[in-house]
């Protein structure tokens, strides 16, 4: 079974250019997890959908990010007008709702570096 | 203030020494997770643990909810156990996770 892949697996910016990252889930799973991981640091949770609607976005810096997963499989997480505080890995994830087990599954990141 | 903290940061071991790693927390779970990272590497799930002990190979997770605790004991350690180990908690109404800052774990041979 493939795993949550992500998309790119690097990008390097200058302040103020955009960037999106991709992420497609584990098949049938229904919740989908944006998550900021600065160096040296555990990540953070920047959004989460259940199938196309966001839970929690209370997290997600509203003026420059941006989140969707709009037909309730693949997501694209959206950073405008970058700053060097956004340098950080962005990790998906994903999980199936009812499940009390270790199914949480981590893609394998887009390392974001600003400059 | 942070509601997951783990200790130590950082641990130095000898190969086949043991090593206890602690994460404490300030709310509410509906379960603890953990899991290992190699640097620039994905989180790889070690535990789902609500409560109680489990085991795998040689790491042992123990969940103490009454204590607002979970611990993570690697026996005879390896050279392969070196990374960081992160704690993880899943809030009750919700799977979205709340990381501590991590533990990271070097072992020498």
């Amino acid at each position: 079974e493939a795993g949550v892949t992500q998309s790119p697996r690097y990008a390097v910016l200058q302040e103020g250019q955009a960037v999106s990252f991709w992420c497609d889930p584990i098949s049938g799973h229904d919740t989908l997890y944006w998550y900021q991981q600065p160096r040296d640091q555990g990540p953070q949770l920047l959004v989460y959908f259940r199938d196309e609607a966001v839970i929690d976005n209370s997290q997600l810096p509203s003026d420059r990010f941006s989140a969707v997963r709009p037909k309730g499989t693949n997501s694209t997480l959206k950073i405008q007008s970058a700053k060097q505080g956004d340098t950080a890995t962005y990790l998906c994830a994903s999980s199936l709702t009812g499940t009390a087990n270790s199914d949480y599954t981590f893609g394998s990141g887009t390392r974001l570096l600003v400059i | 203030g942070q509601q997951v903290q783990q200790s130590p940061a950082s641990l130095v071991l000898q190969e086949g020494e043991n090593a206890e790693l602690q994460c404490n927390f300030s709310t509410s779970l509906n379960s603890m997770q953990w899991f290992y990272q190699r640097p620039g590497g994905s989180l790889v799930s070690l535990f789902y643990n609500p409560s109680g002990t489990k085991h795998s190979g040689r790491l042992t997770s123990t969940t103490v909810i009454k204590e607002r605790r979970s611990s993570l004991h690697i026996s005879s350690s390896q050279t392969t156990d070196s990374g960081t180990y992160l704690c993880a908690l899943e809030r009750q109404g919700g799977r979205a996770l709340i990381f501590g800052t991590g533990t990271t774990v070097s072992v020498s041979p």
